[in-house]
């Protein structure tokens, strides 16, 4: 089946910037989308389309892909942005959707 | 504002069935695509299932198909899943969420399920 490869953590410093990549071979025909969930909430869309933000996400949010890996890269990351992120893609068939490992993200 | 509430969450014993409902307002439930995800505790959210706005098209997690079945009742806008043969791997957080244009947003606050004897 197919899967989708995220680093278990990243950390970095408050004002830092923080990037985290997801690779899965069928990322340069479809789609990556990004999802941060706080503990003991429902995730919330923060990239989608690879580099389109949704309303309401602050601008230090932003997405890139590139052949098999797409990024999401926190500028500027502030401590309320510790969460779990997790990208978003579907196989080459467009049928089965999968969820990344996810990327416990630290800022401290 | 767009609103999605689970129910029908519980403990279960190995092999039974169970059958989660979500709740949709706010929006116009016949016109979009809705998924569940589930979260097992402590773990990664995995990709349950997909229903299109119509019911004309399902699609299925591996690991869940031919077991848990995908519907829905535009008329009482509502998102169902039919889980049968479960197994203690299927305990998790289980959260229903709105399709727009392939994004899954926004979500539910979810629903346990637990299967143990």
């Amino acid at each position: 089946s197919y899967e989708l490869t995220q680093p278990p953590s990243v950390s970095v410093s408050p004002g830092q910037t923080a990037r985290i990549t997801c690779s899965g071979d069928a990322l340069p025909k479809k789609y990556a989308y990004w999802y941060q969930q706080k503990s003991g909430q429902a995730p919330v869309l923060v990239i989608y389309e690879d580099s389109k933000r949704p309303s309401g996400i602050p601008e230090r949010f932003s997405g890139s892909s590139s052949g098999t890996m797409a990024t999401l890269t926190i500028s500027g990351a502030q401590v309320e942005d510790e969460a779990d992120y997790y990208c978003y893609s579907t196989d080459s068939s467009g049928n089965q959707n999968v969820f990344g490992t996810g990327t416990k993200v630290t800022v401290l | 504002q767009v609103q999605l509430v689970e129910s029908g969450g519980g403990v279960v014993q190995p092999g039974r069935s169970l059958r989660l409902s979500c709740a949709a307002s706010g929006f116009t439930f016949s016109s979009y695509g809705m998924h569940w995800v589930r979260q097992a505790p402590g773990k990664g959210l995995e990709w349950v299932a997909v229903i299109w706005y119509d019911g004309s098209n399902k699609y299925y997690a591996d690991s869940v198909k031919g077991r848990f079945t995908i519907s829905r009742d535009n008329s009482k806008n509502t998102l169902y899943l039919q889980m049968n043969s479960l197994r203690a791997e299927d305990t998790a957080v289980y959260y229903c969420a709105r399709d727009v244009i392939a994004a899954l947003g926004p979500w539910g606050q979810g629903t346990l399920v637990t299967v143990s004897s």
